[in-house]
């Protein structure tokens, strides 16, 4: 699996869109880029995945750069429960079981 | 939805006790899983099934078995405790469509004396 690298911490003002990067420059053409959170020792959640289309759902937008070497979540309206580890993931789709690899995440903090 | 249900959320015991971690889901997923987290790290594998009948080592299966006698439960066994055991460990589940994510249950955190 590809590896990704994110920046270790952010800040983000409650109400304002938190943009979390992720550069994942040796991903393959059947790697998806997923995206889970880890609030306060709780399990991980998972946010919203992608192949090579922007992707959204009711929690959080993808985009994939065209040449998917990168990708953007996206919080659009950030609150204080948003506060939490992010960890960007790059996996081979398929059917087949497949471990998942936490590397060491980004921190958001959201703010009053 | 339940989801992912992990009991106990919270156990403590002695080097050498034996004890089972329950993990139960209603999603009809065929895949389940067992992970250990330890602080300030990523999560690893220890086991996996893919189906009912059929389980497989991870990363890290030492001191720990399992078995998938229904597609619902998934339970973790400790042989023989030890504080290297000491860890948060959290079962999670996925469907075996294409490309599906993995969804985790809220952790079991357990102490080893």
């Amino acid at each position: 699996d590809a590896k990704t690298t994110q920046p270790p911490s952010m800040d983000c003002a409650e109400g304002r869109a938190a943009n979390l990067p992720c550069n994942h420059s040796t991903i393959s053409g059947n790697e998806y880029v997923y995206w889970y959170r880890q609030i306060h020792s709780q399990g991980p959640q998972y946010i919203i995945h992608g192949l090579k289309n922007n992707e959204t759902n009711e929690m959080a937008s993808l985009i994939i750069t065209e040449d998917r070497k990168s990708s953007t979540l996206i919080l659009p309206h950030a609150t204080l429960r948003d506060t939490a580890v992010y960890y960007c993931i790059v996996r081979v789709g398929g059917t087949g079981f497949q471990k998942l690899v936490f590397g060491t995440g980004t921190r958001l903090l959201v703010s009053p | 939805n339940a989801g992912v249900t992990q009991t106990p959320k919270f156990q403590v015991l002695k080097t050498g006790q034996s004890m089972t971690l329950q993990c139960a889901q209603d999603m009809n997923h065929e895949y389940m899983s067992w992970y250990r987290q330890d602080p300030g790290m990523g999560l690893r594998l220890i086991h996996y099934s893919v189906g009912a009948g059929i389980t497989d080592q991870g990363e890290v299966p030492n001191g720990y078995n399992v078995s998938r006698s229904t597609t619902e439960d998934f339970p973790l066994r400790l042989l023989s405790a030890a504080p290297s055991q000491t860890s948060v460990y959290f079962c999670a589940s996925s469907s075996n469509s294409d490309s599906q994510p993995q969804h985790f249950g809220d952790g079991t955190r357990l102490s080893i004396l």
